[in-house]
């Protein structure tokens, strides 16, 4: 099993474009996770789905957007990229709430010039 | 507003002893506690879970305990090793999972 896989895992955006970034997982997960991790400021919750079809926001959900169509993919959006959206994504899975492990990517590292 | 607390300085400790890191959280009441190791570069990965109604969890050389009261957890790593060395994450899951800064454990020879 492949697990949580990201794409891109690298890219490099100009200030304004836009950009999707894909989490696949396949192992029939109902909950997904995207976060960001900046220097000194740890993993924060940007957005999260309960199943498919469902999307609710995070800590830090300003100047993104998701989808979740498909159960197995959790899509993450920038509409208009800015430099303070440089950072490393992380897209995790788990089985349902906090009784379960979650499981990772390998992270998406963004950067906004 | 919530908040979690681990110790923002890294842990330098000798191999053979044991590692003790702390996660302390406020206006949370997590049912579940769990902790995460991270690499330089990597996603994090999954070590321990514990319950709200668990004092204690013991997994090889790791040992967590969680103490509603005080709020904390704690996570031990007994005859540490330099592969031990990573940054450690607790995750205290209320409504959502969310993450603590992590710690920097560096173990040397």
């Amino acid at each position: 099993n492949a697990g949580v896989t990201q794409t891109p895992k690298f890219r490099v955006l100009k200030t304004g474009q836009s950009m999707t970034l894909l989490c696949a997982q396949d192992m029939n997960h109902e909950y997904m996770y995207w976060y960001r991790q900046d220097p000194g400021m740890g993993l924060r919750l940007i957005h999260y789905s309960v199943g498919e079809g469902t999307t609710a926001k995070g800590e830090v959900p300003d100047g993104y957007n998701v989808s979740r169509l498909k159960k197995q993919n959790f899509l993450l959006g920038l509409e208009s990229a800015a430099p303070s959206q440089t950072s490393v994504y992380f897209c995790a899975s788990t089985n349902g709430q906090g009784g379960t492990e979650a499981f990772f990517g390998q992270g998406t590292r963004l950067t906004v010039v | 507003s919530q908040k979690i607390e681990q110790n923002s300085e890294a842990l330098n400790i000798q191999e053979g002893k044991t590692a003790t890191l702390t996660c302390n959280y406020t206006n949370y009441s997590p049912a579940y506690l769990q902790w995460y190791r991270q690499d330089p570069g990597r996603g994090p990965v999954f070590l321990l879970l514990i319950r709200e109604n668990e004092k204690e969890k013991r997994k090889e050389r790791l040992k967590v305990t969680f103490d509603t009261t005080l709020k904390q957890s704690l996570f031990h790593i007994t005859a540490s090793q330099p592969a031990d060395s990573a940054t450690y994450l607790c995750a205290p899951y209320d409504s959502t999972l969310t993450f603590g800064k992590g710690t920097m454990l560096l173990v040397s020879p």
